[in-house]
């Protein structure tokens, strides 16, 4: 029963175009979803996350958008820069007793192409 | 400030032996997790923390061990290794606000032959 989705285990993008990576969540109980960058060697480095009760959040050139009824959530990369090549994890949490444990996603490999 | 500590980075066990991966924090994170990553199987919870004294089984706990007596150190055991248990193993600590997720290890990468 997976509870954290990514359907697209790759993607390849234009440098300087948008990247778009897509998740889909099943629990209603999780309240924050957060986005992990991980490099090759490396563990994952947090990103940006966003609150259940908010659809946005931005920082810089990476911005979380939240649908909650669809009970997805995208992260788009604007411009895209060859340093964004990595894997990319969706992963959400809840805040009540047993549920605050981390679920990750299977991850999507982006590639940016010169 | 290390942050999140493992050791060791890289590790080869034969089958049928029993060690133990470090995990150590300090930040003074309450929560502390195992994952493993596999390929196309992204990162799995082995088990987890949420804080001293007090453990509970995450996705996959079956064949690992874990205590907590310390709020910085958070150590995996493997009781009886098997190849199914090749893997990278992360460990990650984090606090009890949820916006800043949780902060990783650099992994130690397990080979058991």
């Amino acid at each position: 029963d997976q509870q954290v989705k990514q359907n697209s285990p790759s993607l390849s993008v234009q440098e300087g175009r948008i990247s778009i990576l897509n998740c889909d969540y099943t629990n209603s109980m999780f309240d924050y979803f957060l986005w992990y960058k991980k490099y090759p060697a490396e563990g994952p480095t947090f990103l940006i996350s966003i609150s259940s009760i908010k659809d946005k959040n931005e920082d810089g050139r990476f911005t979380v958008f939240l649908n909650k009824s669809a009970k997805h959530l995208s992260l788009h990369i604007v411009p895209s820069q060859p340093g964004d090549s990595a894997v990319y994890f969706c992963a959400a949490r809840g805040t009540n007793f047993g549920n605050e444990k981390l679920t990750f996603g299977t991850g999507t490999r982006l590639t940016i192409i010169p | 400030n290390a942050g999140v500590t493992q050791t060791p980075k890289f590790q080869v066990l034969k089958t049928g032996q029993s060690m133990t991966l470090q995990c150590a924090q300090d930040m003074n994170h309450e929560y502390m997790s195992w994952y493993r990553q596999d390929p196309g199987m992204g990162l799995r919870l082995i088990h987890y923390s949420v804080g001293a004294g007090i453990t509970d089984q995450g996705e996959v706990p079956n064949g690992y061990n874990v205590s907590r007596s310390t709020t910085e150190d958070f150590p995996l055991r493997l009781l009886s290794a098997a190849p199914s248990q090749t893997s990278v193993y992360f460990c990650a600590s984090s606090t009890d606000r949820e916006a800043y997720g949780y902060t990783f290890g650099s992994g130690t990468r397990l080979t058991v032959v």
